[in-house]
């Protein structure tokens, strides 16, 4: 079975501080997502990743960075965390356009 | 603007029965369909494929209409277990992965 881990469930952080969330995958896919979820506007992609040391933006980046030093892991950065960054967010990665996510981490920034 | 839409639901039905519910997308140079569930503070799951021919996944069968560019989703005998979100997904075939649909509630009563 796919295992794609988050390094947290629940983050409480606060205004302004940087916020790194891991993700890390055990079946050596070559493509890693970042998604947050908010209720009545659905699954939004954050950045993506290809391969090694490649990342692309999705459909809502500002604010946001990721870095992917390692196939297995792509990390999602908050440099600076606002208030409107409180979400869930999710990672997946993917072989033949099936994605497999992580639990979720459960941010909230007050 | 690539769309995928679904009624949000609740479809409130009883145990043992059918029901159906469809999703419709914009883009017509779609390329693959899935459907995945998402139980509540969960991440969503690969429910199944859809393939152009449709397919049946013992109490489950989609079907795909390039026609009218719907897929649809039937269960039969509903169970209990069968209550949650199921998101209609789409591969436009570009760089940026999937197009996730913001779900159909699903509420099985006993």
């Amino acid at each position: 079975d796919v295992k794609v881990t988050q390094s947290s469930r629940y983050l409480v952080k606060r205004t302004g501080e940087k916020v790194f969330l891991e993700c890390v995958q055990d079946m050596d896919h070559e493509n890693m997502f970042w998604y947050r979820q908010d209720p009545g506007l659905g699954l939004r992609l954050i950045y993506f990743s290809y391969d090694v040391k490649m990342k692309e933006k999705g459909d809502i980046p500002e604010g946001y960075s990721v870095s992917r030093e390692k196939k297995e892991r792509f990390s999602l950065i908050l440099e600076s965390a606002s208030t409107n960054q409180t979400s869930m967010y999710l990672c997946a990665s993917s072989v033949r356009h099936e994605q497999y996510f992580g639990p979720g981490t459960r941010l909230t920034v007050t | 603007r690539k769309e995928v839409e679904q009624d949000p639901g609740p479809f409130n039905v009883p145990e043992g029965a059918t029901v159906a519910f469809n999703c419709t997308y914009s883009n017509s140079a779609s390329q693959s369909f899935f459907w995945y569930r998402q139980d509540c503070r969960k991440e969503p799951k690969l429910l199944m494929s859809v393939y152009s021919s449709g397919n049946e996944d013992g109490r489950f069968t989609a079907q795909l209409n390039r026609a009218s560019q719907y897929i649809s989703l039937l269960i039969r005998d509903s169970k209990l277990s069968d209550s949650a979100t199921y998101l209609c997904v789409v591969n436009d075939g570009g760089a940026d992965g999937l197009t996730f649909g913001k779900g159909t509630h699903l509420i099985i009563q006993p």
